[in-house]
């Protein structure tokens, strides 16, 4: 069975980093592509990040470029998202994907989030 | 433009169709995923690529594209059908990947 387990979410202050982790289990991690989407309180999804098997390929939505940075270690079967530079309209809930057959072409399993409250 | 866009509320009498749609010029070019979610759950996947389900979804849930538009058809919707749709694609060109606004799906 298919398991994301996100974790590292709370509340921060505006300006200020967090690091997401999202431990992955029921397939081989080293094989998937991953991705984090997001989805503010009331509001629609919103991917935000996503990278290759290797690694070695990152990409952003223009709303977080430069300020976050998505990785992963294929030996602890584990993504990550460090998230630096908060404001409040990074408020939401995160969460960790499975990219189907190539990055990018769906998201075949989600995990249940991590909440990340902005706010002074 | 890159959005894609969609009805933010489509209501379908029990056991009825019913068709969701997601509309914008990057369909032209890639085809549309479609998740469900309900309150205070992850979404789910019910339909990726052309038309092809994921194990596990009922065979009620077909798709279809026309021109700019796909849509989401759910023949003889079922009360546990009531839930939020997304379609989702990417942008021709560059790596970067949308999501519609989402139609809220009451089943009356």
């Amino acid at each position: 069975e298919v398991q994301l387990l996100e974790s590292g979410g709370g509340l921060v202050q505006p300006g200020g980093s967090l690091r997401l982790s999202c431990a992955a289990s029921g397939f081989t991690f080293r094989a998937s592509a991953m991705s984090w989407v997001r989805q503010a309180p009331g509001k629609g999804l919103e991917w935000v990040s996503g990278i290759s098997v290797t690694g070695d390929g990152t990409y952003y939505a223009a709303s977080v470029k430069g300020r976050f940075t998505i990785s992963r270690d294929n030996d602890m079967d584990t993504l990550y998202l460090q998230m630096n530079g908060l404001g409040v309209d990074d408020t939401a809930l995160y969460y960790c994907a499975k990219d189907g057959y190539n990055l990018g072409d769906f998201f075949d399993y989600w995990g249940q989030g991590a909440l990340v409250t902005v706010s002074s | 433009s890159s959005e894609l866009t969609q009805d933010p509320v489509v209501s379908v009498a029990l056991g009825q169709t019913v068709r969701i749609t997601c509309q914008g010029d990057i369909l032209r070019s890639f085809y549309a995923n479609w998740y469900q979610q309900k309150p205070k759950q992850a979404p789910v996947l019910v339909l990726y690529g052309k038309n092809n389900r994921p194990s596990g979804i009922p065979d009620r849930f077909s798709g279809s594209y026309s021109g700019n538009t796909a849509s989401l058809t759910i023949t003889g919707a079922q009360a546990e059908d009531e839930a939020d749709y997304y379609c989702n694609s990417r942008v021709p060109g560059v790596y970067l990947l949308v999501f519609g606004g989402g139609t809220k799906l009451t089943v009356l």
